[in-house]
């Protein structure tokens, strides 16, 4: 079993739906990141977080530390927002803090 | 603006070949990071280097090796290039502390024949 799990692996919605995406981890961690990849192969940070709820325009993350499950919605989907949407969380070890990452979720967004 | 990037977007190598991929930041950030990408196996970690000439095994170092002999640039050295080693190849890189973002380049896509 992946310590980094995500759902669902694809998701295919019509413009202006609301989207989300969930993600649960089995180790302790002392962040969680979601990242954007889009085709051709670059990855962006959208969020990291350690508690609570973050928002940034029309995306926002969730996580539940107790329930070890994070969530990132899309409000107001947009073709442009089609990507893999990765989680990864940042495992306790001192140093160069390692990331450990789900498999990806490719969302599609149709107009 | 932050920047990583890596000397090639687009790699062709035959089996037994030796390949360098070069990975620069210019944020002056300790730690840098390769991994390889796989369909159905998302990202693995392959090498780390929390400083000039320090280097940490990831998950699957086998058949790799690193060199980190400038703060800004860390390379990822495929002695013998085999097939099972076609894959896209991301470079990372984040300041030190628990609260450091990592900043990826571009990507590699190698495909070695």
């Amino acid at each position: 079993k992946n310590e980094v799990e995500q759902s669902p692996q694809n998701l295919t919605a019509q413009e202006g739906e609301f989207i989300t995406i969930n993600c649960s981890y089995s180790v302790g961690i002392s962040a969680l990141h979601w990242l954007q990849q889009h085709p051709g192969g670059g990855i962006v940070s959208l969020f990291m977080l350690s508690s609570g709820k973050k928002k940034h325009g029309r995306l926002i993350a969730t996580i539940n530390i107790q329930e070890k499950h994070s969530s990132l919605h899309i409000t107001a989907s947009h073709p442009r927002d089609s990507a893999v949407y990765i989680c990864a969380v940042r495992s306790g070890i001192q140093g160069a803090q390692k990331l450990v990452f789900g498999q990806g979720t490719r969302l599609t967004i149709n107009p | 603006d932050v920047k990583v990037t890596q000397s090639s977007r687009y790699l062709v190598k035959r089996t037994g070949e030796k390949v360098f991929l070069e990975c620069v930041q210019d944020m002056d950030h300790e730690n840098m990071f390769w991994y390889r990408q796989d369909p159905g196996l998302g990202l693995r970690l392959i090498y780390f280097s929390y400083d000039v000439k320090m280097k940490e095994k990831g998950d699957i170092p086998e058949g790799y090796s690193v060199s980190r002999e400038k703060k800004e640039r860390f390379s990822l050295i495929l002695e013998s290039a085999s097939t099972n080693q076609t894959s896209m190849y991301l470079c990372a890189s984040s300041r030190q502390g628990r609260r450091g973002t990592q900043y990826f380049g571009p990507g590699t896509r190698l495909l070695v024949l």
